[in-house]
């Protein structure tokens, strides 16, 4: 069955420094998102991203945030100069359509601990 | 405003027996979709089953059921036969928005422990 595909698994960062996540989504989805669950929490939506830009950002989704899609296949989720509570889990997802339910997929996510 | 309430943090049932797990939703589009979404310790999101706003018919997915009670805006999550690898985090989710802009709004969910 056809997935999404994130790495790292884990990532410990400095405050303050840069990093990227990065989803490989679903080779013929078309529509790509990123969540957030802090430790504990409910998972929130950040940011939605379709046809090769950004169709919806969440409050949280400030300018330390950026998404892009490289090239076809990657989608990537950069935190410019990271807090503490950037600590979470961060979720890649894809969608072929809006309308069906069973085609949203979740990656299995990557850990971001900021230290 | 669109939001989903999931009034049970934490829920006990013994194996092979069935459970409820509740989910309430308020949104003013006609158009919407309904998730359920299985956490266990290890993080991932796991897709349980999925019911459309107007979808006659409640969802089944194997063990699992969607009680869809739209007069009610409930979508109730049932869960036949608990089996032990049951045990995690319920997420219940509603996707709202048309189009490039759809995502998805989540409740606080309900931690399963399914007892032997």
């Amino acid at each position: 069955e056809p997935e999404v595909t994130q790495t790292p698994s884990h990532q410990v960062t400095q405050m303050g420094q840069e990093v990227i996540l990065r989803c490989v989504p679903i080779s013929n989805h078309l529509y790509f998102y990123w969540y957030r669950q802090i430790l504990g929490q409910k998972v929130e939506f950040l940011v939605s991203f379709y046809n090769n830009e950004i169709s919806e950002k969440s409050e949280i989704f400030d300018d330390q945030f950026s998404v892009e899609r490289p090239d076809g296949s990657n989608f990537t989720l950069k935190i410019r100069s990271t807090k503490l509570e950037d600590s979470a889990m961060y979720f890649c997802a894809s969608s072929l359509t809006f309308l069906q339910g069973g085609d949203y997929t979740f990656g299995s996510g990557t850990r971001l601990t900021v230290v | 405003a669109q939001k989903i309430t999931q009034t049970q943090p934490g829920m006990f049932v013994q194996e092979k027996e069935a459970v409820t797990l509740d989910c309430t939703y308020d949104t003013s589009d006609p158009s919407y979709g309904l998730f359920w979404y299985k956490q266990p310790s290890s993080g991932e999101m796991i897709f349980l089953i999925y019911q459309g706003s107007y979808d006659q018919q409640n969802a089944t997915e194997g063990r699992y059921s969607l009680n869809f009670q739209k007069a009610r805006k409930s979508a109730n999550l049932v869960i036949s036969a608990s089996q032990l690898g049951d045990s995690a985090m319920y997420f219940c989710a509603m996707r709202v928005g048309g189009g490039a802009t759809n995502k998805l709004i989540f409740g606080t969910g309900t931690l399963l422990a399914v007892q032997p």
